[in-house]
């Protein structure tokens, strides 16, 4: 079945640095892809749809310039947390689909931590 | 607005127990229902969707689901529990004309030996 791979699965980062985490289909074309944010014991929130070839459709209340996203490629996705503060510390993940309203593949995850 | 709900923030049951993990929804139109599963520090995965037919679904690991359009319901349910579904459990709903997906706040189903 159609696997979606997210890198790195944990990083520790020093408070100011940036952090590239990366979301890509394996076996199919994603030309959506969608970028979650997991706070423990609560549910997922959406930050932001990346759409291949265009800029990403931001949810509100998520800053554009602290979450870059880019999705150069249908099998790509890369979410940058830029200079990076304890509060972003949190459980990020990616998914996507092969079609409108067909089910999520997700990634398995990235647990950032910010010293 | 639109929304899924998930009622119980926790259900215990005791291995060998049927289970019951309850959804709602409010979408426009015809919904496309989901349930997920996740297990710790790792992602989502699939078990089953509805999007039309028949009402009930069966989806992985002995799981089945039943939507209710009178309720707006889409419960998830498995006849026998086991230790290993202990997990998190999300709902999510979307319909045609949207390409996001609403998420209820998960259910964290705990199998009791």
């Amino acid at each position: 079945g159609a696997v979606v791979s997210q890198h790195p699965s944990w990083v520790i980062c020093k408070s100011g640095t940036s952090v590239k985490i990366e979301c890509r289909s394996l076996d199919f074309q994603a030309t959506t892809m969608f970028w979650y944010r997991q706070f423990p014991k609560q549910s997922l929130m959406l930050m932001a749809t990346s759409n291949e070839g265009s800029k990403a459709t931001y949810e509100q209340g998520v800053e554009k310039d602290k979450f870059l996203i880019n999705h150069a490629s249908l099998t790509l996705s890369t979410l940058t947390v830029t200079s990076a503060h304890p509060e972003d510390s949190s459980f990020y993940i990616c998914s996507a689909n092969q079609g409108p309203n067909e089910k999520l593949f997700f990634g398995s995850g990235t647990q950032l931590s910010v010293l | 607005a639109q929304s899924v709900a998930q009622p119980e923030d926790q259900v215990n049951v005791a291995e060998g127990n049927p289970l019951t993990v309850k959804c709602t929804y409010s979408v426009s139109g015809n919904p496309y229902l989901f349930w997920y599963v996740q297990y710790p520090n790792r992602g989502l995965q699939f078990l089953l969707k509805y999007i039309t037919g028949d009402n009930l679904v069966k989806g992985s690991y002995g799981f089945e689901a039943e939507f209710n359009k009178s309720q707006t319901s889409f419960h998830l349910k498995k006849p026998s529990a086991l230790v290993s579904d202990s997990a998190l459990y999300f709902c999510a709903a979307t319909y045609s004309g949207t390409y996001k997906y609403i998420f209820g706040t998960g259910t964290r189903l705990k199998v009791l030996a």
